[in-house]
């Protein structure tokens, strides 16, 4: 049982570039998250989704794109990267509103 | 918007100590609270989860209790051991959807 894995662990970018953060859960979870960590700031949320085919925004959604396709994945796409999205991104998921998040080991992703 | 608050941000006790962590937020009409644990370098584990109409849960050593009035939440850790040194963080929901999250305390415990 592998959990929530998120890949890939380290990326470093250029401005203007983008990419896809990935993101699987194999525990069947409808609820799944994105989440950016910076220092002095507690976690934030960018987008989230509470099943296949449903996503909606969260606090700072502006630069990134989701979608759910399945109920495992739940990509993040920067559509072009700036140097205020170098951050940690966290993935969550959890089985629904009610029950504990579990999250993945993080992106650290640097934009030069 | 939910603001959540937790204080102090870094907290050093020897092994053996009792000791709470504190969470404040500023809207009362919570769906959950969370408390997690993070280690440097990774990811947040859940430790307890709280549901609007309960006050208290426990784990082991770990009490966490809610007063959804006052809008605050504690947790306890009792008989600290070096392995509980992480960085402690809450986090509030409204919805069940949208947590928001406190800046977290970092407790080192010494041998």
């Amino acid at each position: 049982n592998a959990g929530v894995t998120q890949t890939p662990k380290f990326q470093v970018l250029k401005t203007g570039q983008s990419m896809t953060l990935q993101c699987a859960q194999d525990m069947n979870h409808e609820y799944m998250s994105w989440y950016r960590q910076d220092p002095g700031m507690g976690l934030r949320l960018i987008h989230y989704s509470v099943g296949a085919g449903i996503t909606d925004q969260g606090e700072v959604p502006n630069g990134y794109n989701v979608s759910r396709s399945t109920t495992e994945d739940f990509p993040l796409r920067l559509l072009s990267a700036a140097p205020s999205q170098t951050s940690v991104y966290f993935c969550a998921s959890s089985f629904s509103g009610s029950s504990p998040l579990h999250f993945g080991n993080g992106t650290r992703l640097t934009v030069t | 918007k939910q603001e959540v608050t937790q204080i102090p941000a870094a907290l050093s006790v020897p092994e053996g100590e009792n000791l709470v962590l504190n969470c404040s937020f500023t809207d009362s009409a919570i769906y959950n609270l969370q408390w997690f644990r993070q280690d440097p370098g990774k990811g947040l584990t859940s430790l307890l989860l709280i549901q609007s109409s309960q006050r208290e849960q426990t784990s082991g050593r770990l009490n966490a209790s809610l007063d959804k009035s006052s809008g605050r939440s504690t947790l306890y850790i009792a008989a600290s051991q070096p392995g509980d040194s992480a960085t402690y963080l809450c986090a509030v929901s409204n919805t069940g959807n949208q947590f928001y999250f406190g800046t977290g305390t970092s407790l080192t415990v010494i041998p």
